[in-house]
């Protein structure tokens, strides 16, 4: 079955330090791929998206993502953490054989330290 | 300004009231779609439409109906609501979903008693 797998529910990261957040997809064919953030009390915001080319993505906020074939991962990362980073991320995948449907993972919550 | 707007934002109601959540876009999208997010489960998709006229099922839609009747607007159907439908409510549009920014409404939180 298709899943989308956010392996760590809470990271606690000190403000200025880098936070990585790991993501991984089990799809037949390599999907498309986004990160979004849900700031609290808020909606969902787009981070970055891959679809194909440089496996490397810039994304907003100093955010980017690397997508890894081999391992079958889209870990989002930032080289140095604010507190207004604190919120929920969420990867979400669409298979290229189910166009419309679009699959999250459960979140990891950030916690930003002073 | 664009906008996705959801009403009601807050609700409470008991079991087996029926009641409809709306969504109106104002970006002339033709993707739109409905998730639920629950504590530990992410965001899961109950019912998507590519189109007027055109909807298809997500991951949850047991218990929940659409119709997409022009394009702008894409209202969620609870015909008989249970306690295990209480949840927070998102919709969301674009112009495709694949290859497009997903735009989210602020949500709709549900409590169904």
């Amino acid at each position: 079955a298709q899943s989308v797998t956010q392996p760590d529910i809470h990271i606690t990261v000190s403000e200025g330090a880098s936070l990585e957040l790991r993501c991984n997809y089990s799809y037949g064919a390599t999907p498309y791929l986004f990160w979004y953030v849900q700031s609290p009390g808020q909606g969902l915001q787009l981070l970055l998206k891959y679809f194909s080319g440089d496996t490397l993505v810039q994304g907003i906020k100093g955010f980017e993502a690397e997508f890894k074939r081999s391992q079958s991962s889209f870990n989002l990362r930032k080289p140095s953490v604010h507190w207004s980073d604190a919120a929920e991320y969420f990867c979400a995948v669409v298979g290229t054989d189910s166009w419309g449907k679009l699959q999250f993972g459960a979140g990891t919550q950030v916690v930003v330290t002073p | 300004e664009a906008q996705v707007t959801q009403n009601p934002r807050y609700l409470i109601t008991v079991t087996g009231k029926k009641l409809t959540v709306t969504c109106s876009q104002n970006m002339n999208h033709e993707y739109m779609s409905w998730y639920r997010q629950d504590p530990g489960l992410g965001l899961r998709q109950i019912y998507y439409s590519m189109n007027v006229e055109v909807t298809d099922k997500g991951d949850v839609p047991e218990g929940y109906k659409v119709s997409r009747k022009e394009k702008r607007n894409f209202p969620l159907i609870l015909e008989s609501p249970s306690p295990n439908q209480t949840s927070l409510y998102f919709c969301a549009t674009g112009l495709g979903v694949s290859t497009d920014t997903q735009y989210f409404g602020p949500g709709t939180r549900l409590t169904v008693l």
